[in-house]
């Protein structure tokens, strides 16, 4: 039971690249999210699914994308990346939206120069 | 929207000592507040979390305190120890919503 694993962990990407971050569970929560956090500004909702299918956008979704196409899986796309990307992203899944406790990924740490 | 604010932004004690993290919201829909702990370099855990209908709970050295007329509550962490030098974060969510409000994150540190 590996919980939520986020793929890659470290990435240097060049302004105007696209890069895609995979995150995976495997407890079966309907409920997965993207969060960004960045220093002295806690962590900000990027997107996310309540079900397999589902999107919807969070706090801070610009220059972002993401699908889920199977429930175990939540893809974070950044299609043209920029400087302001510069992050660490946080993956996290929820079993049901009444017992509330996120279960995050290790994050990952993207460098866009 | 929801908007929650976290106060200390960083935090020192010495060992042994009592440590006290407080948060406000805006939202009096919100009726659900977790705590979560981010030790360097990890991801965040949840330590402990209260419900509106509550007003303390306490989990061995660890407590929290809700204020729903105030719209603030507080960790509490008594005996502190070097183990407990860590980022923590405070969130609000109403029982409903999809989302989670997180404050701007605590930095605690505890001095042997």
């Amino acid at each position: 039971n590996a919980g939520v694993t986020q793929t890659p962990k470290f990435r240097v990407l060049k302004t105007g690249q696209s890069m895609t971050l995979l995150c995976a569970q495997d407890m079966n929560h309907e409920y997965m999210y993207w969060y960004r956090q960045d220093p002295g500004m806690g962590l900000r909702l990027i997107h996310y699914s309540v079900g397999e299918g589902t999107t919807a956008k969070g706090e801070v979704p610009d220059g972002y994308n993401v699908s889920r196409l199977k429930k175990q899986n939540f893809l974070l796309g950044l299609e043209s990346a920029a400087p302001s990307q510069t992050s660490v992203y946080f993956c996290a899944s929820s079993y049901n939206l009444a017992l509330g406790e996120l279960f995050f990924g290790e994050g990952s740490r993207l460098t866009v120069l | 929207g929801e908007n929650v604010e976290q106060h200390p932004s960083t935090l020192s004690v010495q060992e042994g000592d009592s440590a006290v993290i407080k948060c406000t919201y805006s939202d009096s829909a919100s009726n659900y507040f977790p705590w979560y702990k981010q030790e360097l370099g990890k991801r965040p855990q949840l330590i402990i979390d209260i419900r509106s209908n509550v007003g303390e709970k306490k989990d061995q050295r660890i407590a929290v305190t809700l204020n729903k007329t105030a719209k603030h509550f507080s960790l509490h962490i008594t005996e502190t120890q070097p183990e407990d030098s860590a980022v923590y974060f405070c969130a609000a969510k109403q029982n409903t919503g999809n989302q989670f409000y997180f404050g701007t994150g605590t930095s605690l540190t505890v001095i042997p």
